[in-house]
């Protein structure tokens, strides 16, 4: 199972939106609505921000979005705070029922 | 409150075992779901492997299958993860993970601090 595609880095300045693309098959992405968004500042624990592609569990900011097209899956992030740099993933469910990750995106905040 | 504890990480030779634990505590193993995630030096998270609440359903990453054993004892609250035949590009932080459900799409909501195994001659 390959990873799926997110671009390595995405920067944007205070209050700006920001979106984040994940890019899978028609095979994972594109067959189930199951694909989920972390959060991941190095050191810590992963922070689970979206599930199902556009669920937000409870406590996650609003700020906070998701969706999908096709076989591409998006994180969009508004009103773009300081707190907000670090590094996203995102995660979809596969025919084999396992787990595929992207590998990565660090979001900048100008 | 919920808090998983991974431990039994360390530094081993390549070729040899080793077997990790994550202990859960505030809520009850045996109604959910668990996964492990890693994170090699440098790179980005990577999946492992899922055990459905009562252990009936295991699957695992390709990279791993055939080599690394997820297993689970409801009755100690603690998730395990078995690793043999220890490659050097298996260096990494491991994570557990509480499903939200006994078998579900949802979840990540909480996470343990991670355990680093590095294997190296």
């Amino acid at each position: 199972q390959s990873a799926l595609t997110q671009p390595a880095s995405v920067s944007g300045s205070p209050g700006q939106s920001i979106t984040i693309s994940c890019t899978g098959t028609s095979s994972d992405v594109g067959s189930y609505n199951y694909v989920s968004w972390f959060q991941h500042h190095p050191g810590k624990a992963p922070k689970l921000m979206i599930y199902d592609v556009s669920n937000r569990p409870s406590g996650v900011s609003s700020r906070f979005s998701g969706s999908k097209s096709g076989n591409t899956a998006s994180l969009t992030i508004s009103g773009l705070q300081a707190e907000d740099e670090t590094d996203y993933y995102c995660s979809s469910f596969t025919p084999s029922s396992t787990w595929v990750f992207g590998g990565g995106t660090k979001v900048t905040v100008l | 409150q919920v808090q998983l504890v991974e431990s039994g990480g360390g530094v081993v030779q390549p070729g040899t075992s080793l077997r990790l634990s994550c202990a859960a505590s505030g809520f009850s193993l045996s109604s959910y779901g668990m996964h492990w995630v890693r994170q090699a030096p440098g790179k980005g998270l990577e999946w492992v492997a899922v055990i459905s609440y009562d252990g009936s359903n295991r699957y695992y990453a390709d990279s791993v299958k055939g080599r690394f054993t997820i297993s689970r004892d409801n009755s100690k609250n603690t998730l395990y993860l078995q690793l043999n035949s220890l490659r050097t590009e298996d260096t990494a932080v491991y994570y557990c993970a509480k499903d939200n459900q006994g078998y579900s799409t949802n979840w990540g909501t909480y996470w343990g601090q991670g355990t680093l195994v590095t294997v190296s001659s």
